[in-house]
């Protein structure tokens, strides 16, 4: 079945250091494919998407994620943290000739100062 | 535009109560999805309207669960019969186009609803 894993439930870093979160996608034909933030409490904010070209893609908040069809991976990185980055990281992807999106389990970014 | 709203942000209710939740989507979006999202996982597809229209319902929606778009505009997700595995967070999203799943929803603030 198609499926979005992401390996890494919790993370911790130091505010100020570099992020990378990890995203591994299932279904990569043409593969479209989505970052989304979550706030304690609160709804999904799209960070940023893929779709096809520059497999460099640059979002909101300073985030970065890079497309390696090679590896079926979709990691979101940062340069320096902020500690208002402490949130719930998901991946996701269009699930196969339909218009539901498929997440994965998320990543809980914890930011120490 | 004030994006997607949803109202109540938080419902507290006894089992075997009956909750009605709202959204609002984007005005001109003429597509609507409602997601749950239980603790420690990602979003799951409930049921998507086009217009008044509903396409689709996931077999994760028990009979227990209705949900309208009665004018195309604002929509309602009813759980009648609450139980405690009904507590999550009710997340609607709204869209302009088919194939929206492609380039992205955009998300309300989501429901918590909590069953006592």
């Amino acid at each position: 079945a198609q499926s979005v894993t992401q390996p890494d439930i919790h993370i911790t870093v130091s505010e100020g250091a570099s992020l990378e979160l990890r995203c591994n996608y299932s279904y990569g034909a043409t593969p479209y494919l989505f970052w989304y933030v979550q706030s304690p409490g609160q709804g999904l904010q799209l960070l940023l998407k893929y779709f096809s070209g520059d497999t460099l893609v640059q979002g909101i908040k300073g985030f970065e994620a890079e497309f390696k069809r090679s590896q079926s991976s979709f990691n979101l990185r940062k340069p320096s943290v902020h500690w208002s980055d402490a949130a719930e990281y998901f991946c996701a992807e269009p699930l196969y000739n339909t218009d539901k999106l498929i997440f994965g389990t998320g990543t809980r970014l914890q930011v120490f100062p | 535009d004030t994006g997607v709203s949803q109202n109540p942000r938080h419902k507290i209710t006894k089992r075997g109560q009956n909750v009605t939740f709202r959204c609002d989507p984007i005005s001109e979006h003429n597509r609507l999805y409602w997601y749950r999202q239980t603790l420690g996982q990602g979003p799951e597809f409930l049921t998507y309207f086009q217009n008044e229209a509903q396409l689709e319902k996931s077999r994760l929606l028990s009979d227990r669960f209705s949900a309208e778009r009665p004018k195309g505009s604002f929509s309602t997700l009813e759980i009648q019969r609450t139980e405690q595995g009904d507590s999550a967070m009710y997340l609607c999203a709204s869209s302009l186009s088919v194939a929206a799943a492609n380039y992205g929803y955009t998300f309300g603030s989501g429901t918590r609803l909590t069953v006592v």
